[in-house]
């Protein structure tokens, strides 16, 4: 069994819509990164978060780590934000799951 | 935010050849990296992690013979894929930690011909 689900695997939605990537874990996790990495294969940071949530532009992330979940939700998305999205959990080294590839159409 | 540079971006060696990446953390110290490996529509691996000063820690099925790792100061770790194959062509990143957040080089695609 996988350590980390992500749901949904593939995601397509329209230009403006309200999108939403789930991850839960199997193990307990300290803290939690969102990564993005687009198809050219760089990977960028989205959040680190332990607790609450946290807000960057468009991006929200939220994590209860007694549940041993988090969210990663998209406002108004644009088809920049195609890429796929990836949740490690931090327990001193990162464990990958196959992350949510977002397609978002014009 | 802190900054990791992987170097080089992309390389084409010819098989049997051996190819050096490097990972910097240019503006924190980094006793530890990880090296990941991820071939084309699959998740990414961990290979090693980087420890400064001693020897790196290596994952199940990974060959240390093969994929040299050497971490000799805290801002560098270098990845050697010696005697190249063509099987070896993927996409390799590192990443460092900073407290407990990760930091991500920009990659580097190798292809072996």
């Amino acid at each position: 069994k996988n350590e980390v689900e992500q749901s949904p695997q593939n995601l397509t939605a329209q230009e403006g819509e309200f999108i939403t990537i789930n991850c839960s874990y199997s193990v307990g996790i300290s803290a939690l990164h969102w990564l993005q990495q687009h198809p050219g294969g760089g990977i960028v940071s989205l959040f680190m978060l332990s607790s609450g949530k946290k807000k960057h532009g468009r991006l929200i992330a939220t994590i209860n780590i007694q549940e041993k979940h988090s969210s990663l939700h998209i406002t108004a998305s644009h088809p920049r934000d195609s890429a796929v999205y990836i949740c490690p959990g931090s327990n001193y080294k990162l464990t990958f799951g196959k992350g949510t590839l977002l397609t978002v159409n014009p | 935010g802190a900054v990791v540079s992987q170097h080089p971006s992309w390389v084409i060696c010819k098989s049997g050849t051996s190819v050096k990446i490097e990972c910097r953390s240019l503006d924190f110290q980094a006793t530890t990296m990880f090296w990941y490996r991820q071939f084309p529509k699959q998740s990414l691996m961990l290979m090693a992690t980087s420890n400064e000063g001693s020897k790196a820690t290596y994952e199940q099925g990974v060959e240390k013979d093969k994929f040299l790792i050497n971490h000799a100061s805290l801002t560098l770790s270098t990845l050697t894929v010696t005697s190249a194959h063509p099987e070896d062509s993927s996409f390799y990143i590192c990443s460092a930690l900073e407290n407990t957040e990760a930091f991500f080089g920009q990659g580097t695609r190798l292809t072996v011909v």
